[in-house]
């Protein structure tokens, strides 16, 4: 099953809501993570479930979707939220992640 | 305090082998699923293979399989990564991860990452 992130890149305010995108190649119902990765860093979980959040992980993260389209969305961003995010999917016994979105601080 | 570490990486030539380790503390870590996954510099992530609690279930991406090998010691905490016929593609951070899947979770996500090891094949 292909992942496809949009934007690669989104560069956005302190303050801003951004979202990103991932869709699936087939429908993957709801089982789809969200990551957060910073430079020279392990990733980070920060949902599952397509919009369960991870123990521990800022309310400002949400996620939605179900079937072949999904959104990660940080309504408030804080300059700590740079990196790269990658959704996964594991719907299928192999499990493939999305090429990754960078979210820069402007 | 829970802990993932990684070792055994380094520079190796294609043909050559690898054996990677994951030692981890402050889990149960007979509980869970644990995997591989990997990072090509300035490339995205890439699972590799994950294990059971009780090594009776394994997968593999295919682009390992046959080559590379999971295991596990429940009594040493750790997990095993046995890389064979190397190939300048397979450079990468190899990062091991807990695995949600055995601790109550209908699929494969992970939530506990370790620091990695970087793998190097070059001639």
């Amino acid at each position: 099953i292909q992942m496809t992130q949009s934007p690669s890149t989104v560069s956005a305010s302190v303050g801003d809501r951004v979202t990103i995108t991932c869709r699936a190649s087939q429908s993957i119902s709801i089982w789809l993570a969200w990551y957060q990765q910073k430079p020279g860093k392990a990733p980070k979980l920060l949902i599952y479930k397509a919009s369960s959040l991870e123990s521990g992980v800022p309310s400002r993260f949400s996620g939605s979707g179900s079937g072949t389209e999904f959104t990660l969305t940080i309504t408030s961003l804080q300059p700590d939220d740079f990196g790269t995010y990658y959704c996964q999917q594991y719907h299928s016994y192999s499990v493939t992640f999305g090429q990754g979105t960078k979210v820069e601080i402007k | 305090q829970v802990q993932l570490v990684e070792s055994g990486g380094g520079l190796v030539k294609p043909g050559g082998s690898l054996r990677l380790s994951c030692a981890t503390s402050g889990i149960t870590f007979s509980d869970y699923y644990m995997t591989w996954i990997r990072q090509a510099p300035g490339k995205g992530l890439e699972w590799i293979s994950y294990i059971d609690s009780s090594s009776n279930y394994i997968n593999y991406a295919g682009s390992v399989k046959g080559r590379f090998t999971i295991s596990r010691d429940n009594a040493k905490n750790s997990v095993f990564l046995q890389m064979n016929s190397l190939r300048v593609d397979d450079t990468a951070m190899y990062y091991c991860a807990t695995d949600r899947k055995g601790i109550g979770e209908d699929g494969h996500f992970f939530d506990i990452w370790g620091r990695g090891t970087m793998v190097f094949v070059s001639s």
